[in-house]
């Protein structure tokens, strides 16, 4: 079955730490993105990569770092100066066409991060 | 600035009833995309609208898409209860700096009500 897995479905975060969450798909896409999402809320994108080893900022990307080491493989690391993490976090990913746009994107399960 | 906007933000209709949900975006693109989203779900995939003109229709949903207008239209017909979820536009427009950026609208909230 071909899809987007994100772990764990829930996290909870005590003040202070790093917490990574994880993202895989095996959809073999290019892109990748990962957003949050406030309760009641629409998407902001956080991070968003287009080819390995590369990424760029989106628009909320203060607080949080990325890597792209592999195809298949895309996680995200709060880190403690993200100062109010609380939320649910998606990730996503979409096959580049020819002339370089991007198809509809496929989206993961979320994660639902709490800070204590 | 680029910008991809709903309207309404909130809905809340009778079954049976007939509605639009409208999405404006703001620069030129010939690609948009319907998601839905249930309460604390993840969003999945309903329409793919590539072109002027493109009508889509699932079940009760028909999505559709004036590229010139810059304006898709998610039209529901005679409303049922599990419709109840909030969708989400999307455009994928061609940056200055020769890359593409996918932008999300803002979301219209449907409720429907028995």
């Amino acid at each position: 079955d071909g899809g987007i897995t994100q772990s764990p479905k829930y996290l909870f975060r005590k003040e202070g730490q790093n917490v990574t969450l994880s993202c895989e798909q095996n959809l073999n896409h290019d892109a990748m993105y990962w957003y949050r999402q406030d309760p009641g809320q629409g998407l902001r994108l956080i991070y968003y990569s287009q080819i390995v080893n590369d990424f760029q900022k989106g628009d909320i990307a203060e607080g949080y770092s990325v890597s792209r080491e592999k195809k298949e493989s895309f996680p995200l690391t709060v880190t403690s100066a993200q100062k109010n993490p609380t939320a649910f976090y998606l990730c996503a990913s979409s096959q580049r066409l020819a002339g370089g746009a991007y198809n509809e994107q496929f989206f993961g399960p979320g994660t639902r991060l709490t800070v204590l | 600035e680029l910008k991809v906007e709903q309207n309404p933000l909130f809905l809340s209709m009778q079954e049976g009833k007939n509605y639009t949900i409208y999405c404006n975006y703001s620069t030129t693109s010939d690609r948009l995309y319907w998601y839905r989203q249930d309460p604390g779900k993840s969003l999945e995939s309903l329409f793919v609208l590539l072109s002027n003109g493109a009508v889509k229709q699932e079940g009760r949903l028909m999505a559709s898409l004036d590229t010139k207008a810059r304006l898709s239209t998610l039209h529901i017909t005679a409303a049922v209860h599990d419709l109840s979820a909030t969708y989400f536009c999307a455009v994928d427009i061609l940056y200055y700096s020769g890359t593409y950026k996918y932008i999300f609208g803002t979301g219209t909230r449907l409720k429907v009500l028995a």
